[in-house]
């Protein structure tokens, strides 16, 4: 099945530094989603993209849907240790409710 | 609280013994879907449904059968079981809105199966 790409795989930062992550696919899509998951938790949204080119931010991350839809990025500043977890992406095609997921990137944040 | 329950949290069964994974969700979602996840390879989609009686198959759905009779459930079934459905399950579900609202997917807190 298809999947997108995500990167990196983990993370080790220290407190206080910023984190880069993105994803990319070979697909077009029209809404792209970020999501944390906590340790023995399901995944909760943090972002949502509707348009290319757009940039949203929700308190410290900021994420931005690619100009060719194909691609997304995730910003952390700031990192703090309750950053710990795994990023998910996930891309959703217009007219199908079919959530593609990225493979995660696992931050781990050194105090 | 607006929750989407998922049971039982820890399952460990034989092959080809039949089980069901229940979901339950209390926010009139119409929408609902199951994944799997697995080491290295993140969230994939078994079965979703956009509706009570409208279900339709994710990347995944080998081995996997749902149903969906009323809004609020969402159940999971495995036939018969196998080692390679060993894996962490999660539910989740979502109001089903037009083009461009934001489909936030609510998600259980997973149900993990050990199939020996």
């Amino acid at each position: 099945g298809q999947q997108l790409n995500q990167s990196p795989q983990s993370m080790f930062i220290q407190e206080g530094e910023d984190v880069s992550m993105n994803c990319t696919s070979s697909s077009i899509f029209n809404t792209w989603l970020w999501y944390k998951q906590d340790p023995g938790e399901g995944p909760v949204l943090l972002i949502a993209l509707y348009k290319a080119g757009e940039l949203t931010s929700n308190g410290r991350l900021t994420a931005q849907f690619g100009i060719t839809r194909k691609d997304s990025f995730l910003n952390i500043s700031a990192s703090i240790p309750s950053d710990v977890g795994i990023y998910f992406c996930a891309g959703l095609t217009s007219g199908t409710y079919k959530y593609i997921f990225g493979t995660g990137t696992r931050l781990k944040v050194l105090a | 609280e607006a929750q989407v329950t998922q049971n039982p949290r820890y399952l460990i069964t034989v092959t080809g013994k039949k089980l069901t994974v229940t979901c339950s969700q209390n926010m009139n979602h119409e929408y609902m879907s199951w994944y799997r996840q697995d080491p290295g390879l993140g969230l994939r989609q078994i079965y979703y449904s956009m509706n009570v009686e409208v279900t339709d198959k994710g990347d995944v759905p080998e081995g996997y059968k749902v149903s969906r009779k009323e809004k609020r459930n969402f159940p999971l079934i495995l036939e018969s079981p196998s080692p390679n459905q060993t894996s962490l399950y999660f539910c989740a579900s979502s109001l089903v809105t037009g083009v461009g609202a934001k489909n936030i997917q609510y998600f259980g807190a997973g149900t993990r199966l050990s199939v020996l």
